[in-house]
């Protein structure tokens, strides 16, 4: 079991530049979710896929932001013209189905300038 | 609709003493509730969780927590805290089943020497 991955750990980008981050879930898992956590927060719920099929997205998830699981393997999240207030941890987590235990990655910490 | 309230965003205890963490609910169906540990730059893992079962949760490193429905409350606790418990502590909570998680806005927990 290698877990969760995420890639990049670290990520700055000047505001207006595109980001993409990607995640490998635990291989057997078919539900992947992300989450965004800002300083002094909790995470936040973003979105969640069951195999390729995203299922539900929250408002926090404007439209500058698309994820995908193509083939119900790994999953990126893409942001497009990022601001400053996009800075924050992007959190990945999966599950072996629903209502199971989320296993989470380390994250991958954006940083807007 | 689902909330999670941490009261106090940092607690001090002594090593050897008691821990005591704080978390009430608010959900209209019954929860899944669940505590998460995260070390400085690292994902979340996992300490325990209610799942309908037993109210009286044990989960790992020593920690454990009760459910307590009139209370809407899943405090947890350890009896006697080591150095290597210091990090941040989530209260989270999804319904029976559910496809996300709703945290708390987190518990830095320091342990003195």
């Amino acid at each position: 079991d290698t877990g969760v991955s995420q890639d990049p750990r670290h990520k700055i980008t000047k505001r207006g530049q595109n980001v993409t981050f990607r995640c490998d879930p635990i291989s057997e898992h078919n539900r992947l979710y992300w989450y965004r956590q800002t300083l002094g927060q909790g995470p936040e719920f973003l979105t969640y896929f069951q195999n390729e099929a995203q299922l539900e997205k929250s408002r926090l998830l404007s439209d500058r932001f698309s994820a995908e699981r193509p083939k119900g393997s790994f999953s990126t999240l893409e942001i497009q013209r990022t601001e400053q207030g996009d800075s924050a941890m992007y959190l990945c987590a999966s599950s072996l189905t629903i209502g199971e235990e989320q296993y989470f990655g380390p994250g991958t910490r954006l940083t807007v300038t | 609709a689902q909330s999670v309230t941490q009261l106090g965003s940092h607690v001090s205890v002594s090593e050897g003493a008691l821990v005591l963490l704080r978390c009430n609910y608010s959900s209209s169906v019954p929860p899944y509730l669940f505590w998460y540990v995260q070390y400085p730059n690292q994902g979340l893992q996992l300490l325990l969780k209610y799942t309908s079962a037993a109210t009286l949760v044990k989960g790992i490193n020593g920690f454990e927590a009760e459910f307590k429905k009139s209370e809407t409350s899943f405090h947890l606790t350890k009896p006697s805290a080591h150095m290597s418990d210091a990090a941040e502590y989530f209260c989270a909570v999804s319904p029976p089943y559910g496809n996300k998680l709703v945290f708390g806005a987190g518990t830095i927990l320091r342990v003195k020497s």
